[in-house]
């Protein structure tokens, strides 16, 4: 089946400890979308990539690190710069301006 | 910037009852997508307005688009047990931006 993954579910972070969070989408999609989602709250941009090897900011991009060396995957690296890390992280896949699909998400928390 | 608001932020409903929820966007947008997130998991496409005033239903929920393309309304009719969750509109203007959601609780 076509659909995004993301991995792992859940996610452990030390102080000073960077994390990268994976996201691949086998559905062709040029464009690939990192929310993150605190409780009660909607979907803020993080950073977004239309196209293979370059990529944006979104609206809360500091903190984070994003890469797109191919199609398929765009990764997130949460750094230890991110200061209250604690959030639910969701990938997203999409054409143009058509619907996105989203992945299952990855809960990240701080030890 | 783009910002989409949405109201309310939560809505409990008695089973059977009818309810709406509202997206308003400080800019004009080309469209506007509707999306459902249940506790727990991500969130799934309902669907997708374009057109000026545009009207779509599935089955007891009924999208609407504001004449100017700045306003969104879901209306669920007879809303049932399987309608809990968190429904979230995002309007795409330059880029997609989402309201904070409205979450929905149902009384049996």
């Amino acid at each position: 089946d076509g659909g995004i993954t993301q991995s792992p579910k859940y996610l452990f972070r030390k102080e000073g400890q960077n994390v990268t969070l994976s996201c691949e989408q086998n559905l062709n999609h040029d464009a690939m979308y990192w929310y993150r989602q605190d409780p009660g709250q909607g979907l803020r941009l993080i950073y977004y990539s239309q196209i293979v090897n370059d990529f944006q900011k979104g609206d809360i991009a500091e903190g984070y690190s994003v890469s797109r060396e191919k199609k398929e995957s765009f990764p997130l690296t949460v750094t230890s710069a991110q200061k209250n890390p604690t959030a639910f992280y969701l990938c997203a896949s999409g054409v143009g301006n058509q619907p996105q699909h989203f992945g299952d998400g990855t809960r990240l928390s701080i030890l | 910037g783009q910002q989409v608001m949405q109201i309310p932020q939560y809505q409990h409903v008695q089973e059977g009852e009818d309810f709406t929820t509202y997206c308003n966007s400080s800019t004009t947008l080309s469209n506007i997508q509707w999306y459902k997130q249940r506790p727990g998991g991500h969130p799934v496409f309902l669907i997708q307005l374009v057109k000026s005033g545009e009207v779509k239903k599935q089955k007891r929920l009924t999208f609407q688009f504001g004449e100017a393309k700045k306003n969104s309304s879901l209306h669920i009719t007879a809303t049932q047990t399987t309608d809990v969750g968190t429904y979230f509109c995002a309007g795409d203007d330059y880029k997609l931006s989402f309201g904070a959601g409205t979450t929905v609780t149902v009384r049996a």
